[in-house]
């Protein structure tokens, strides 16, 4: 099976300063790959998806972006952090048409300050 | 209209209890469903996938689909403290690349 690593686990950054959220993948290989956002009590936005190297399509418009430089590697960056984007940060790992289904990391609690 | 609807919650139910868990969905096209518990402060973990309508049993777990009615259910019998989390139903169709989640239901056993 999948394992999905994220770092940091916790991270505070002040207003307007940049940010750089890692995920990394073993066990599969040419995964579709997911960021998704969770506000306290609510459920899952999903943000962004990869289904190759350097394709990302977005699903919100926002202040966030996100790269996928390797296979298994999904960056999730902003240049200027908002109070907005506090919340936990989740990765996810699966198969296109579900056939088979999404893995998802740790999670990295960001706080805006 | 939401694509997944589930009630939030929150429910409380006595150790021992059986639970249940529902989703409803309006898109006819969703193929495979999933359950996920999530701690918290931890990233959902995949309790349950199936594929069209049925039943599948895991343990002390059940899930059922009935894509006639568009409703989807989770059963834990002889439930335990350590259930005690968020379940988030997911569902997605033949050929697409994402999950439509519900917005979960969170769930405490008393012992």
């Amino acid at each position: 099976s999948q394992t999905i690593h994220q770092w940091p686990a916790t991270l505070v950054q002040p207003v307007g300063s940049p940010l750089s959220l890692e995920c990394t993948v073993e066990g599969t290989s040419n995964p579709n790959l997911y960021w998704y956002r969770q506000a306290a009590g609510r459920g899952l936005q999903l943000l962004f998806y990869s289904v190759g190297i350097g394709q990302i399509s977005s699903e919100v418009p926002q202040n966030l972006s996100a790269s996928r430089p390797q296979d298994r590697q999904f960056i999730l960056s902003s240049k200027k952090l908002l109070l907005s984007d506090s919340g936990f940060y989740l990765c996810a790992s699966g198969l296109a048409g579900g056939r088979e289904t999404q893995y998802f990391g740790p999670g990295t609690r960001l706080l805006v300050l | 209209q939401k694509e997944v609807e589930q009630d939030p919650g929150p429910l409380s139910v006595p150790e021992g209890a059986i639970v249940s868990l529902n989703c409803t969905y309006s898109n006819s096209a969703f193929q495979y469903f999933m359950w996920y518990r999530q701690y918290s402060r931890k990233g959902p973990e995949l309790l349950m996938y199936t594929y069209s309508s049925g039943n599948k049993e895991d343990g002390r777990f059940t899930a059922q689909v009935d894509k006639s009615s568009k409703y989807i259910s989770l059963f834990i019998r002889d439930s335990q403290p350590s259930d005690s989390a968020t379940y988030l139903c997911a569902m997605i169709q033949t050929g697409a690349n994402n999950l439509f989640f519900g917005t979960g239901t969170r769930l405490t056993v008393i012992p």
